[in-house]
């Protein structure tokens, strides 16, 4: 079945870091690919997604290209601010015959000033 | 922008007491899902539901049940709480094949 992998955490930056959160999966075909923010107190929100090999997704700053060749989706930003804390989740898509997102056990991230 | 609505936002029950969670969701989606999250667990499906009147055993659904009577709300029950069930539930909603847009959480505390 799907899997998805990602690295542990909690992660502490100081502000204007660079950002990589790693993400790998095991998944039959091409599934799309997500990355979900969970800030403190709140639900998860889509971050941003990729629907085929070599296709870049961004928003709020972040990106992550889908790598068909090591089945990878590495969240990556530039420049991290105070607000970026949260958590990271790394999904795939429901496989064939079931309704149910595979998650990363999420990567914490601490920005601090 | 409503969006995905869950009430109540925190609950302390005492054990063997029961209640509902209740979901709303605007968007007009099909497909309606219950989860909770647990430090170190991740996020696991409860139940779930691909249209009005169905619903279908997820991961993790002993001790829960679910009714979806109308399409735009998605109820979970509790019908004799336990310690165990201590957890952050979230519910979410999509189209088929598209993502899921998840609730604020419903935070509960089952003493």
């Amino acid at each position: 079945g799907n899997s998805v992998t990602q690295m542990e955490g909690p992660v502490t930056l100081s502000e204007e870091a660079f950002l990589t959160i790693n993400c790998t999966y095991t998944a039959t075909g091409y599934p799309s690919l997500f990355w979900y923010v969970q800030y403190p107190g709140e639900g998860l929100q889509l971050l941003l997604k990729a629907t085929k090999a070599d296709d870049k997704g961004s928003n709020k700053g972040f990106e992550a290209t889908y790598r068909k060749e090591t089945t990878s989706f590495h969240l990556e930003k530039g420049s991290v601010q105070v607000s970026d804390s949260a958590v990271y989740f790394c999904a795939l898509p429901p496989g064939a015959g079931s309704y149910q997102l595979t998650f990363g056990k999420g990567t914490k991230l601490s920005v601090i000033p | 922008n409503a969006g995905v609505t869950q009430t109540p936002k925190f609950r302390v029950l005492k054990t063997g007491q029961s209640m509902t969670l209740l979901c709303a969701q605007d968007m007009n989606h099909e497909y309606m899902y219950w989860y909770r999250q647990d430090p170190g667990m991740g996020l696991r499906l409860i139940h779930y539901s691909v249209g009005e009147g169905t619903t279908a055993k997820g991961e993790v659904p002993d001790g829960y049940n679910v009714s979806r009577l109308k399409k735009q709300n998605f109820l979970l029950g509790l019908e004799s709480a336990a310690p165990s069930q201590t957890s952050v539930y979230f519910c979410a909603s999509s189209y088929p094949l598209q993502p899921q847009h998840f609730g604020d959480g419903t935070r509960l505390s089952i003493l």
